[in-house]
């Protein structure tokens, strides 16, 4: 079974520009999270969907978005780019319909540059 | 509030030492889950072992061996024989329904 997909690998922006990012589940999954990875603050919860309905948000500003479209494939967008959101941000899925009673398995990652 | 205290930042090692990492959790859940992920350099966390908050069985698996103590509320993973490819960073994470918590996660080095 082919893993957890995530594109772009890498992005740079300059601050004021949006972005979205784009994650394909692996197959079957219908549950995907996506994480925030940075140096300083570690691996913050951004959201999590089922059936394309956010379960759980994180405390991330408004700026942070996300959809789940009916395949499963999740994108996340951010606007108006700031610095600090340079980072990994990763995706994981997994089958659970109940959040936190499942095993995720995380994508490769997306590497995001603001300049 | 559910919180995963990683307190080694980092360790270092040369090869074939047995290492372990240390995971203290906190949760007032009684169904818990707990993880353990390998992020490599190329960046993708790696799952590694999950365990149930009424299974205390310990694992081995090859090389890698996981102690869960709920009376200590302690989930530690040691590596023997470390390898040079070992060297990661390695989390622990908890999960419980409606909520995943991860720890800060400790970077192994293993030296040649």
């Amino acid at each position: 079974k082919a893993g957890v997909t995530q594109t772009p690998r890498y992005l740079i922006k300059t601050r004021g520009q949006q972005v979205t990012l784009s994650c394909s589940p692996i197959s079957g999954h219908r549950s995907v999270s996506w994480y925030q990875q940075t140096p300083g603050q570690g691996l913050q919860f951004l959201f999590e969907y089922f059936s394309e309905t956010q379960r759980n948000k994180g405390n991330f500003p408004g700026r942070f978005s996300g959809r789940q479209f009916s395949n499963s494939r999740s994108e996340m967008n951010v606007s108006t780019l700031e610095l600090g959101d340079s980072a990994l941000y990763l995706c994981a899925s997994s089958l659970s319909r109940q959040p936190g009673t499942d095993t995720q398995y995380f994508g490769p990652g997306t590497r995001l540059t603001v300049l | 509030a559910q919180k995963v205290t990683q307190a080694q930042t980092e360790i270092s090692v040369v090869e074939k030492e047995d290492v372990t990492l240390d995971c203290v959790y906190e949760t007032r859940d009684t169904t818990y889950y707990l993880f353990w992920y390998k992020q490599p350099p190329s960046g993708e966390l790696v799952f590694l072992i999950r365990r149930n908050s009424f299974d205390e069985q310990n694992e081995i698996s090859g090389r890698y061996s996981w102690n869960f103590q709920k009376s200590t509320s302690s989930f530690n993973f040691t590596i023997t024989a470390s390898q040079v490819v070992d060297s990661a960073v390695y989390f622990c994470a908890l999960s419980a329904p409606g909520k995943s918590t991860f720890g800060d996660g400790t970077t192994l080095t293993v030296k040649p």
